[in-house]
């Protein structure tokens, strides 16, 4: 099966610093989202990126779908922006409709 | 819409104790599943279905059951629950998973096997 691995495990930042998330994918892929969970353990859809760049705010999002890899940057962070970011995709072969494979995640921390 | 709602958002159960796990969504979807996630993990595919009356199993279906009679509802029964089922379930939907669409998730049950 499709293996998704992000990069850095932790990060601790300055409030104010930015900071860019990656996201490895071993196959093909017809979804890629993008989530935060909160420290409530909320997940929070950020973006639906199967391809291409989209922009919210001060985080943006680029997957270049040739080359299996997607960035997440975060600019000007916040301290509410702390949580755990996970990359998830969707392989584009049979039986994999629907499946969301999940990387390990992001966890990071913006001091005051 | 409230979107995926799941109950309860805490259990705890005993060793061979059964329950079920309640999801609702009310944006017609006709893609649900439920995943699950233990610590320091990703979430991993317990069951999913593709629309009412049809599911089919994830990466880790054994010791939990589905059905979908409706649209909105996808239950997730434990039919004797284990202590490695201690772990944080969460509910999502999404239109047809045809071409690939996106997913939402529910706030998440948290449950607890002594």
């Amino acid at each position: 099966g499709i293996q998704v691995e992000q990069s850095p495990p932790d990060l601790i930042l300055q409030e104010g610093a930015n900071s860019t998330l990656r996201c490895n994918f071993s196959d093909s892929v017809n979804n890629l989202q993008w989530f935060h969970q909160n420290p409530w353990g909320q997940l929070i859809n950020l973006f639906y990126i199967p391809s291409g760049t989209k922009q919210n705010g001060r985080l943006s999002a680029t997957t270049v779908a040739t080359e299996r890899y997607s960035l997440l940057y975060i600019s000007s962070s916040q301290t509410t922006d702390s949580g755990v970011y996970f990359c998830a995709v969707e392989g584009d072969y049979g039986g994999s409709q629907g499946n969301l494979i999940f990387g390990k995640g992001t966890k990071l921390s913006v001091k005051p | 819409n409230a979107g995926v709602t799941q109950t309860p958002k805490f259990q705890v159960l005993k060793t061979g104790q059964s329950m079920t796990l309640q999801c609702a969504q009310d944006m017609n979807h006709e893609y649900m599943s439920w995943y699950r996630q233990d610590p320091g993990m990703g979430l991993r595919l317990i069951h999913y279905s593709v629309g009412a009356g049809i599911t089919d199993q994830g990466e880790v279906p054994n010791g939990y059951n589905v059905s979908r009679s409706t649209t909105e509802d996808f239950p997730l029964r434990l039919l004797s629950a284990a202590p490695s089922q201690t772990s944080v379930y969460f509910c999502a939907s999404s239109y047809s998973m045809v071409g690939g669409h996106e997913q939402y998730f529910g706030p998440g049950t948290r449950l607890t096997v002594t």
